[in-house]
């Protein structure tokens, strides 16, 4: 089993649609996470992190659910400019040492 | 500017002329790594460091190096490369518990 598993996609919505991405993580003893975002042919830059009470940022909901694993990320209103590739990340530390896990991505293409 | 330099940007080059792209950060971050991606594959660590001095083995270390002589910069050395090696690879720098920044890539074709 991966140790973090998203949905590849395409996920192709329409401007002004709700669209939610979850991705399940192996380790429980993970501390925290966090969506990035890439462009094609660039790097990956942070969109949010997420919090155990779920975090909003304009139009971005990020939520956590320990008990089974899974960290979601809803988009509302979708832009053209939302499309992109979405990461999942999740950050397992012990003493001094810090081991980011990313998955591999769940595609958006936003559509007129 | 906070930012992560890592060049070249693209490098097409022959099978075994050994290669070093280099990556800096001005961040003064601990942690620097080294990813390649691949389609289908996603991101995978090559190799990390702690801090200077410090180096480890990621998920895909074959055929690599690296070295941290300084704070500031994590070259990856490519002794001997080969086509399967022929990829995007990106540097990151971050602190323990901080966001993690990316180069902006390298694109790396072996013949």
């Amino acid at each position: 089993r991966k140790e973090v598993e998203q949905d590849p996609g395409p996920f192709n919505v329409p401007e002004g649609a709700t669209v939610a991405f979850n991705c399940t993580y192996s380790n429980s003893a993970s501390q925290s996470f966090f969506w990035y975002r890439q462009d094609c042919r660039k790097e990956p830059k942070l969109l949010m992190s997420v919090y155990s009470s779920g975090n909003e940022d304009g139009r971005f909901t990020a939520q956590l659910n320990r008990a089974s694993q899974y960290i979601s990320l809803l988009i509302r209103d979708s832009k053209l400019s939302d499309s992109a590739t979405y990461l999942c990340v999740v950050n397992y530390r012990t003493g001094t040492a810090s081991k980011l896990t990313f998955g591999t991505g769940t595609r958006l293409q936003v559509t007129l | 500017e906070a930012q992560v330099t890592q060049n070249p940007r693209y490098l097409i080059t022959v099978t075994g002329k050994k290669l070093t792209v280099t990556c800096s950060q001005n961040m003064n971050h601990e942690y620097m790594s080294w990813y390649r991606q691949d389609p289908g594959l996603g991101l995978r660590q090559i190799y990390y460091s702690m801090n200077v001095e410090v180096t480890d083995k990621g998920d895909v270390p074959e055929g690599y190096k690296v070295s941290r002589k300084e704070k500031r910069n994590f070259p990856l050395i490519l002794e001997s490369p080969s086509p399967n090696q022929t990829s995007l690879y990106f540097c990151a720098s971050r602190s323990m518990a901080e966001t993690q920044y990316f180069g902006p890539g390298t694109r790396l074709l072996v013949l």
